[in-house]
């Protein structure tokens, strides 16, 4: 994989849904792997920064995981709230940043 | 309060002009950024700089130049030679090169 590939593009789902999205990296000269949350007229924030195969990180209702051997980190949210409405943007640092083009989610009340 | 500054928010060039972007941080960061954004597409890296008096081309260099003769300032001016300059322009920070950016609240510019 030479690009950083985000997975749905989007996604609408119900309040309390849990939902998870995928993110794909090149698993060579790898330094870390962040994810990052940016909602509309806002600036993106970041969520996770995660550098250890087999990290998983915790914030509220949102969770991460890393596999830099296969490439891949997943972030879940569990019972989704319309606050959560956002698009989710994960990024591969290989000595510099690259981005993925982002999951968009709406949750409807 | 702490945080990085863009400025302007919106901007409209005429074709030909060029224009720059500032961005300046307070937050004390080593490194800074610039992307790019356009619809559908995500971030893309037009430069980044780890180091007052040294920047990188990013993924798409062509049409840009940068300076960082502060730690403050990372200003980014959109050539004549930008083929297609009409984007959202974010800036970052971070503390060290792996660290977690910190972006502004970015720059639309629209060229007429």
């Amino acid at each position: 994989i030479l690009n950083v590939e985000q997975s749905p593009q989007s996604l609408h789902v119900q309040e309390g849904d849990s939902t998870n999205f995928t993110c794909s990296f090149p698993s060579s000269n790898f330094y870390a792997l962040h994810w990052y949350r940016w909602e509309t007229a806002k600036s993106p924030e970041a969520l996770f920064v995660m550098t250890l195969n087999g990290d998983e990180k915790k914030k509220g209702r949102i969770s991460a995981t890393l596999n830099t051997k296969e490439g891949y980190s997943y972030l879940y949210i569990k019972g989704s709230q319309p606050e959560d409405s956002a698009t989710y943007l994960c990024a591969s640092n290989t000595g510099k940043l690259i981005f993925g083009q982002g999951t968009t989610l709406q949750v409807k009340p | 309060d702490g945080g990085i500054t863009q400025s302007p928010k919106y901007l409209f060039r005429k074709e030909g002009q060029n224009v720059t972007l500032s961005c300046e941080q307070n937050l004390n960061h080593d490194a800074m950024y610039w992307y790019r954004q356009d619809p559908g597409q995500g971030l893309r890296l037009i430069y980044y700089s780890q180091i007052v008096n040294d920047f990188q081309k990013g993924d798409i260099a062509e049409g840009y130049s940068v300076s960082r003769e502060k730690k403050e300032s990372f200003p980014l001016t959109v050539t004549s030679a930008q083929k297609n300059p009409t984007a959202f322009y974010l800036c970052a920070s971070s503390l060290g090169s792996v660290g977690e950016l910190f972006f502004g609240e970015g720059s639309r510019l629209t060229v007429l």
